[in-house]
C-alpha cells in the first residue's frame, strides 16, 4: 500500500505547550523507529519499536519525550512542555523487520517560538 | 553502545570519484547500509551489504567493507550534480537496531 505517512507536516508551537506527532507505518511493517534531524544536523534516533518487545527508549533525549504504539500500527511522539532547542524534522520509519530497509516518512517539521 | 562515525563534508569536482568513508564499533555487524538524503526529501536506501562481503558493486556504486578495521567506505563514480545529497552509513548488529552515523554532506562544484 502506501509508504509511512506522518502528520502533521509542520507544527508551530509555543515554548512550554505539548505536542504529539503521528506516524503511520507501512501495514504488516512490525519495525518502527522515531529520529530528530536537527537543522545542519545529522540524524538523531530516538526510540524504536519491534513487534510486542518493550521499546528501546535509549535515545530519547529526556523525560519529556514520550510515544506509544498503539495495536502494533500507528505511532504517536509526544513531546511535553516543548523547548525551542527541541526544534527539528521528526522522522519516523518503518520496516518489515529489525534488518530489513527503512522506509522514511516525509516527516514533521516542528518549531517552537 | 555502539557508534557509527563519519565525517560531515565532502567536496568533489563533477566527474571526479567520491569516496565516502565510515567507522563503526560493533565487531558484531551483520549488515551495513548506505542511504540517501536529497535536499527536502526523505532518506532512502542505497545500498546495503553483508558482513561476509568485502565489496559490492551496483552501476556507479562501490562498496568496500574492510571488517577488520570496522571500515565501510561508498565510492561513486563519476560524480555528477544530482548525487549533491547526505550519505548515512548505518549498520545493524549487536544492538538489534539499526544505527545510523550522522551523515556526511557531498557537494559537488563545477
Amino acid at each position: 500500500g502506501a509508504g509511512v505517512s506522518q502528520s502533521p507536516s509542520n507544527k508551530v508551537t509555543e515554548k512550554g505547550k505539548d505536542v504529539e506527532l503521528r506516524c503511520d507505518p507501512i501495514s504488516g511493517h512490525t519495525a518502527l523507529y522515531w529520529y530528530r534531524q536537527s537543522l545542519g544536523q545529522g540524524l538523531e534516533f530516538l526510540i524504536y519499536f519491534q513487534g510486542n518487545s518493550a521499546p528501546d527508549k535509549s535515545g530519547l533525549p529526556s523525560d519529556r519525550f514520550s510515544a506509544e504504539r498503539t495495536g502494533g500500527s500507528v505511532s504517536t511522539l509526544t513531546i511535553q512542555r516543548t523547548q525551542q532547542e527541541d526544534s527539528a524534522v521528526y522522522l519516523c520509519a518503518s520496516s518489515a523487520s529489525a534488518t530489513d530497509t527503512q522506509y522514511f516518512g516525509p516527516g514533521t517539521r516542528l518549531t517552537v517560538l | 553502545g555502539e557508534d557509527v562515525e563519519q565525517s560531515l563534508f565532502l567536496s568533489v569536482r563533477e566527474g571526479d570519484s567520491s569516496v565516502i568513508n565510515c567507522t563503526y564499533t560493533d565487531s558484531s555487524s551483520t549488515y551495513l547500509y548506505w542511504y540517501k538524503q536529497e535536499p527536502g526529501a526523505g532518506l532512502q536506501l542505497l545500498t546495503y551489504i553483508f558482513s561476509n562481503m568485502d565489496m559490492k558493486q551496483d552501476q556507479r556504486l562501490t562498496v568496500l567493507l574492510n571488517k577488520k578495521d570496522k571500515h565501510l567506505s561508498l565510492r561513486i563514480a563519476d560524480t555528477q550534480t544530482g548525487d549533491s545529497a547526505i550519505y548515512f552509513c548505518a549498520e545493524y548488529g549487536s544492538a538489534s537496531k539499526i544505527i545510523f552515523g550522522s551523515g556526511t554532506r557531498l557537494s559537488i562544484r563545477p
